[in-house]
Order: structure tokens, then sequence, then C-alpha cells
């Protein structure tokens, strides 16, 4: 069972383009990571978002958490070709020690 | 500042084999968690490690086991390899009560059992 839902799995737009990429799960999550992994890479850290309804900008990405901590947005204004790779959600539980529960991820190309 | 360390980097085992990977954590880190990312897949929660203790594992079985020594690095065991244990295997550390600032994942070591 999949606890995180990503959607789109695979998104091809061009260069200049916005789009949102959504992470859904009917398990409540104290906080909530976005991840960006490159091919022959790990992930890496973009955000945590903590508080239902918190809004974070990272320069052309805006995350958001859902008021429940159910749910999460990621959206990119204006795509880059440097955008493109995989996009990782991933629920904390409690303290963390239980580990990371990931989405299967969105598969972002940005075309020039 | 040197990441997390992951080795070997490529590895190919024949099935039945036993397999031990390894990962050096992030400077300052205490804490080692290990991944299991199937190809198109999101990585899969393997056990976390935390004062040379199992502090939690996720849905794997008895041949998946682990060891943190005292300067925090950890190595991933793997015995009776299954053509399903292959995978990119990633090592992520972390601070134990300091999930918030996230986790510094290695490169992965690239396991193909044949």
């Amino acid at each position: 069972t999949q606890l995180l839902e990503q959607s789109p799995q695979f998104l091809s737009i061009q260069e200049g383009e916005n789009l949102t990429v959504y992470c859904n799960s009917s398990s409540v999550f104290s906080s909530l990571q976005w991840y960006r992994q490159e091919p022959g890479e790990g992930p890496v850290l973009l955000v945590t978002v903590v508080t239902g309804g918190e809004v974070k900008k990272l320069k052309r990405l805006t995350f958001q958490f859902g008021d429940a901590r159910k749910d999460s947005s990621l959206h990119i204004t204006a795509a880059q070709p440097g955008d493109t790779g995989l996009y990782l959600c991933a629920g904390v539980k409690g303290g963390g020690a239980d580990g990371l529960t990931f989405g299967k991820g969105t598969h972002l190309i940005i075309q020039p | 500042d040197a990441g997390v360390t992951q080795s070997p980097t490529h590895l190919i085992k024949t099935r039945g084999q036993q397999v031990t990977l390894r990962c050096s954590p992030k400077s300052g880190h205490d804490t080692v968690s290990w991944y299991q990312q199937a190809l198109g897949q999101g990585p899969q929660f393997i056990f976390q490690y935390y004062e040379e203790e199992e502090r939690q594992r996720g849905n794997f079985p008895d041949r998946f086991s682990g060891h943190q020594f005292p300067n925090y690095s950890s190595e991933l065991n793997v015995n009776a390899l299954l053509l399903g244990d292959s995978a990119l295997y990633l090592c992520a550390s972390s601070l134990a009560f300091g999930v918030l600032a996230g986790y510094t994942f290695g490169s992965g070591t690239r396991l193909t059992v044949v």
C-alpha cells in the first residue's frame, strides 16, 4: 500500500510554463519534506513543511502543506531546463525514527 | 564539507550470495538510515540506526541486517540475495532529534543480482 500518492507520475512541458505536482495521503504526518533527485544521485532536500496550511517559497518553487497535514503541493513558476528531475515527497511521522515514507515521485522534464 | 559517502558505487552479485554495503555519514550527524529504491519507484525505508542500535525497521525481511559503529558509520548486509533485491541502496544521515533539518543522502550503491 502506497501511503503517499504523487501526481502526475510523468510531466514534460516547455521552458517558461508553470506546473503543479501533488502529494496526497489518507494519513496525517507531523511534517512533510520535498526532495529532488537526479539520475545517479541521491535525493536532495528542498524544503520541510511542518504546520498545516504552511506555504514556503524557494525562488520559483512554492510548497504548500494541507490544513489537515495529509497532503502537499509543489508549484513551479516559469520552469527551466535545470528543474528537470525526479521530485519526491516524503512524510515524517512522530519524531522521525520510523524513517521517511516516500511517494513514487514525479518525473519532470523541462524542454528548452 | 564531506557529505554522505557510500561504497561501493556499483556491485554485481549472484543469486544466493551475501553482500555488505558501507556508509559514512555527514560530519556531525549521529543517525544513519538505509533505503531501497527500485527502478522508477520512490525509496523505501529499510531501517535506522542510532547509538549503534536499530531504532526502527521498515517492512523488510530478516535477510536485511545492519550495524552502526562508534564513529557513526554503518553497514547494510543482505543475505541469500534474490533477483528482486536488485535496486539502488541509499544511505541517509541525520541528527537523531533534528528530523526537521532533513536527511542528507549519499549517491547510493547500485546492486545488480544475476
